[in-house]
């Protein structure tokens, strides 16, 4: 267990509709990121918030967008979705490591969308 | 972009048999870390390599990071069924990329016992 919790595990919705994802990082880590996973493009970054801000943006399009609120939980809306959105989406969070003076990250289970 | 090669994409072994995965950039990383992902379950950090030319070693694992930060390889020793998995490598570019993760697309292992 990474204590990175994200609900819901499983989703399957149709396209056009809009979805919310959840994620609460693990105590006291003030950074989460989304990563999305598929099959044809592999894991792939989409954007990363510390404290409530926005700090780094990969691949993501502009249907998607995310926040983090005060108590440090993210959600990643995916709206007018299309059937290659089906993927696994990922949040991760992280702890500086003082000793190789880098993040360590503890990724979720992550949520399995399938849109139909 | 930075991108990460990772090979092979697929091993199927026999129980005890040796294996060498690799992972290669054209581009520096501040570090390199290697996951473990099971299915329906998220990467599981495995070991970070940080100075060019470390050598980390995990049980039956051994973990190299290139002397120009721009490739690594994961060996495994005598390998078992346990070490099925999806194994994927990942760099951070560091500075104001810190823990933006670029991966490779992942390698397949199977052991048959």
């Amino acid at each position: 267990d990474s204590g990175v919790t994200q609900t819901p595990k499983h989703l399957i919705t149709a396209t056009g509709q809009r979805v919310t994802l959840r994620c609460s990082p693990r105590s006291g880590d003030l950074s989460v990121y989304w990563y999305q996973q598929s099959l044809d493009q592999g894991l792939q970054f989409l954007i990363q918030y510390y404290n409530g801000e926005e700090r780094a943006k990969g691949n993501i399009l502009e249907r998607f967008s995310a926040q983090q609120f005060p108590d440090l939980h993210s959600e990643l809306n995916l709206s007018s979705l299309e059937l290659g959105d089906s993927a696994l989406y990922f949040c991760a969070s992280s702890v500086w490591d003082r000793s190789f003076s880098g993040n360590t990250i503890y990724f979720g289970e992550g949520s399995w969308l399938t849109v139909v | 972009t930075q991108l990460l090669e990772q090979s092979p994409q697929f091993l199927s072994i026999q129980e005890g048999e040796n294996l060498t995965v690799y992972c290669n950039s054209s581009s520096v990383f501040s570090s390199l870390q290697w996951y473990r992902q099971e299915p329906g379950e998220g990467p599981v950090l495995l070991v970070t390599v940080v100075t060019g030319g470390e050598v980390k070693k995990l049980k039956r694992l051994t973990f190299q990071f290139g002397d120009a930060r721009k490739d690594s390889s994961l060996h495994i020793t005598a390998a078992q069924p346990g070490d099925t998995g999806l194994y994927l490598c990942a760099g951070d570019a560091g500075g104001t990329s810190y823990g933006k993760l670029t991966f490779g697309q992942g390698t397949i292992l199977t052991v048959h016992p």
